[in-house]
């Protein structure tokens, strides 16, 4: 089962900052089946970015993902208030995984 | 618009069987991959396993002895039943609709989540 650990476990920026939050997987993961999602209190995930770089319907410009192999980055150029939350990333090969989550607080 | 809707027991004693049927509206069932994820309290999130409309399973290796996912077509719904349950699986329970190949079989579309707690 393919391991990912996301880091920092806690990010803390003022709005307006960029945020880079990283993705590592424990062995190759396709770069067509990495996935971000943004989970706020109390509601469901939400799908951010698919094939680690492309943003899902109504994700804004601001979100932006990369990476490939077994190092992916999520990247929020300028927060805003609303982007305060918990980011997961999550793999499909044999199975799915998820990362533990990155914490976007505001500083 | 896709949506999806859960339903089943909340509160379950131990060594009994989580049952959870998801239903899903406005949209095509088919050529999707229907999941089912879960989040404990304050943790994180953790997938179970998920179907497809042929029927055709893939299961967490961690949960596979216990888990079973079925569907029906007919009308649109799909099921977990998670055996032999513990303390250890209170958790909200989600389902969700995978993409195919083109999406990267990421997960679009979640439910609103359903509390499950497991108490003698």
């Amino acid at each position: 089962e393919i391991v990912l650990t996301q880091s920092p476990g806690t990010l803390s920026l003022s709005p307006g900052e960029r945020a880079t939050l990283s993705c590592r997987a424990s062995q190759s993961v396709s770069s067509s089946y990495l996935a971000w999602y943004q989970q706020k209190p109390g509601q469901a995930p939400r799908l951010l970015i698919y094939g680690s770089s492309s943003r899902a319907t109504g994700i804004p410009d601001r979100f932006s993902g990369s990476g490939s192999g077994t190092d992916f980055t999520l990247t929020i150029s300028r927060l805003e208030p609303e982007d305060f939350a918990v980011y997961y990333c999550q793999q499909y090969g044999s199975s799915r995984t998820f990362g533990q989550g990155t914490k976007v607080e505001i500083k | 618009q896709v949506q999806l809707q859960q339903w089943g027991a909340g509160l379950l004693k131990p060594s009994e069987t989580l049952s959870l049927t998801c239903a899903v509206s406005g949209g095509s069932f088919s050529g999707y991959y229907w999941s089912w994820i879960r989040q404990p309290p304050g943790k994180g999130v953790e997938w179970i396993g998920e179907i497809n409309h042929s029927g055709s399973t893939n299961y967490n290796p961690s949960l596979k002895s216990r888990v079973t996912i079925s569907i029906d077509t007919s009308n649109n719904q799909f099921s977990l039943k998670l055996s032999s349950v513990t303390a250890a699986d209170t958790a909200v329970y989600y389902c969700g609709r995978g993409r195919g190949y083109n999406y990267g079989y990421a997960l679009d579309i979640w439910d609103q989540g359903t509390m499950v707690t497991v108490s003698s």
